[in-house]
């Protein structure tokens, strides 16, 4: 069966600190991968999301950024966290062939103090 | 284009009351629908999902969606509500024609009172 796995679950930076969130599939070959953002009290927001290794596609012009280094594996980056970047990030999958629906990982909660 | 529409942020019930979650959506091609939970500080669930076969669908934990095509609705209902079913729910629409970008709604928090 498929796993996703995001790390870490809860995270404290100061503003200006640089940021990386993990996220994993296990269980699938050439899945399409996602980030998302929830700002409190707000519905979801992609970020980004991935046909394959390399392959990025950016929804909202910031100062995050996106990799998929592995097939399985899915990476947010930022080099300067805003007091704004601050929310519960989500990461998903979806089946590359054939799938119409998305499976989400655990989340992380990003403060930025 | 797609979009989804959520009526009500929050909706509060009474333990065992109907559960009505409103959705109306509006896709250029016929759509995928999605229900989806989320429990507090977690990741989404899928409740359920319509793909074109029967217009009724039943998911998990007893609750289940209608597609009226007519209406653009796809509303999510349970018969008698838990304490175990407050959370947030989103209604979500695929366009499968080869998009794989679902749209979602904002959100509905349901609140059940004891």
């Amino acid at each position: 069966s498929q796993t996703i796995h995001q790390w870490p679950a809860t995270l404290v930076q100061p503003v200006g600190s640089p940021l990386s969130l993990e996220c994993t599939v296990e269980g699938t070959s050439n899945p399409n991968l996602y980030w998302y953002r929830q700002a409190a009290g707000r519905g979801l927001q992609l970020l980004f999301y991935s046909v394959g290794i390399g392959q990025i596609s950016s929804e909202v012009p910031q100062n995050l950024s996106a990799s998929r280094p592995q097939d399985r594996q899915f990476i947010l980056s930022s080099k300067k966290l805003l007091l704004s970047d601050s929310g519960f990030y989500l990461c998903a999958w979806m089946p590359g062939l054939g799938g119409d629906e998305q499976f989400f990982g655990p989340g992380t909660r990003l403060t930025v103090l | 284009a797609q979009s989804v529409t959520q009526l009500g942020s929050h909706v509060s019930v009474s333990e065992g009351a109907l559960v009505l979650l409103r959705c109306n959506y509006s896709s250029s091609v016929p759509p995928y629908l999605f229900w989806y939970v989320q429990y507090p500080n977690q990741g989404l669930q899928l409740l359920l999902k319509y793909t074109s076969a029967a217009t009724l669908v039943k998911g998990i934990n007893g609750f289940e969606a209608e597609f009226k095509k007519s209406e653009t609705s796809f509303h999510l209902t349970k018969p008698s509500a838990h304490m175990s079913d407050a959370a947030e729910y989103f209604c979500a629409v695929s366009d499968r024609r080869g998009s794989y970008i679902p749209t979602f709604g904002r959100g509905t928090s349901l609140i059940v009172h004891p």
